[in-house]
């Protein structure tokens, strides 16, 4: 169970749009609808932003949009702002493994 | 809303068994929608899964620590627990427990608790 590949960061100015990618295999992201997007910021808990590939819970921006093809899953911040800045981990169903995360992406807001 | 909250010893020793409960409240357990999962993140790193149960006692667990984790329901008191056996300093981390709405989406998550495995 190989954890998901994801850039270790990305940037971004405000009001700019950022996509931050999340590799797996055909055994997870590729083979299920099932992948989440977590936002942390530094000594908080993960927060669910995306769910099932492309759905918000209530109460998280618009701004925030998830996409798959293939085996790769891609979460989209449009119209950046400062308080976007935080860590991101995406997250796949894996079948017999059951769950798997990928490394995490620092965004920075410049 | 449901809220869930971590308890148990900040410090374990060496080859010692790590503890862990997590507290439901604003909802039941028992509810039977969701599984109940423990996730991991050692200082400085990523997130990483350790497993999950479901009220009636079913679990899945990380293969890479499956052989040292048992994870344990007490619908009686709305809570689930975690045991970590002969623990090493690499076993240090903030230990989160979060409901899982299905397919690996966790969401919500007690606030962490930092367990330090140290002699």
């Amino acid at each position: 169970q190989s954890a998901l590949t994801q850039p270790a960061s990305v940037s971004g100015s405000p009001g700019q749009s950022i996509t931050i990618s999340c590799t797996g295999t055909s055994s997870d992201v590729g083979g299920y609808n099932y992948v989440s997007w977590y936002q942390q910021h530094p000594g908080k808990a993960p927060k669910l932003m995306i769910y099932d590939v492309s759905k918000r819970p209530s109460g998280v921006s618009d701004r925030f949009s998830g996409s798959k093809s293939g085996n790769t899953a891609s979460l989209t911040i449009s119209g950046l702002q400062t308080e976007d800045e935080a860590g991101y981990y995406c997250c796949s169903y894996a079948g017999s493994s059951p769950v798997v995360f990928g490394g995490g992406t620092k965004l920075t807001v410049l | 809303q449901v809220q869930l909250q971590e308890s148990g010893p900040g410090l374990v020793k060496p080859s010692q068994t790590l503890s862990l409960t997590c507290t439901v409240s604003g909802g039941s357990i028992s509810s039977g929608d969701y599984y109940w999962s423990w996730i991991r993140q050692p200082p400085g790193k990523g997130l990483e899964w350790i497993g999950y149960i479901y009220y009636s006692g079913s679990t899945y667990y990380n293969p890479s620590l499956k052989s040292r984790v048992t994870i344990s329901v007490d619908t009686s008191k709305n809570q689930f627990s975690l045991k970590l056996s002969s623990v090493t300093a690499a076993d240090t981390a903030v230990y989160y427990c979060a409901r899982d709405r299905e397919g690996a989406a966790f969401d919500p998550w007690g606030q962490g608790t930092l367990v330090t495995v140290s002699s």
